[in-house]
């Protein structure tokens, strides 16, 4: 099983420009989520998908959008790139949204010059 | 606002010793809580959970304790060792909630 998989691992972006981070489970599980890591800093949730067909906002989600393409795929786009949205993003995936063990990627790193 | 939070950025230790990493939390409504350990350059893993009708569990060398009275976490690691550095987060779900809620980190450094 390779878990939680995203794509690309590292990107260059200029300001204003967009692109779409890509996350696969193969855990069939019910809920995705999009976090973001800064140095010094935990985790916080930018937007997530408690099953498939329904997303929803969490901490951080200006600038971001999301879409739950079927129960294996959750991604995540930046429409205007801002050097803000420089950051490492983390997909993970859980059975539910409550009381489960959430399982992370391996990240992508992003670079808004 | 935060709501879990790490008493100290860092911990050093020698390979051997016994680690203890704490975490406080603020929403007493909070009911299941993870610990877990993200080396360089990778995603967090996870290590170990409790719930709330808990004070304690235990796996392989690690053990979690659970004081709901003052809202306290810790994470002990028995016999700590190098392939032990990393930052360890502690997280949380509020009850009703939709995703955990995670404080800022710890950096556990093992020297031999």
């Amino acid at each position: 099983n390779a878990g939680v998989t995203q794509t690309p691992k590292f990107q260059v972006l200029k300001t204003g420009q967009s692109m779409t981070l890509q996350c696969a489970q193969d855990m069939n599980h019910n809920s995705m989520y999009w976090y973001r890591q800064d140095p010094g800093m935990g985790l916080r949730l930018i937007y997530y998908s408690a099953s498939e067909g329904t997303t929803d906002k969490g901490e951080v989600p200006n600038g971001y959008n999301v879409s739950r393409l079927n129960k294996r795929e959750f991604s995540l786009r930046l429409e205007s790139a801002a050097p803000s949205q420089t950051s490492v993003y983390f997909c993970a995936s859980s059975e539910g949204t409550t009381g489960n063990t959430i399982y992370f990627g391996e990240g992508s790193w992003l670079t808004v010059v | 606002g935060e709501s879990v939070g790490l008493h100290l950025p860092t911990l050093s230790v020698q390979e051997g010793d016994n680690s203890i990493i704490n975490c406080a939390y603020s929403n007493s409504a909070s009911d299941y809580f993870i610990w877990y350990k993200q080396e360089s350059g990778k995603g967090p893993q996870f290590i170990i959970d409790i719930r709330s009708n808990m004070d304690k569990r235990q796996g392989q060398r690690v053990t979690v304790l659970l004081n709901k009275t003052v809202k306290h976490l810790s994470l002990q690691i028995a016999a700590t060792q190098p392939g032990d550095s990393a930052v360890y987060f502690c997280a949380e779900n509020k009850s009703g909630g939709t995703a955990l809620i995670f404080g800022k980190g710890t950096t556990l450094s093992v020297s031999s």
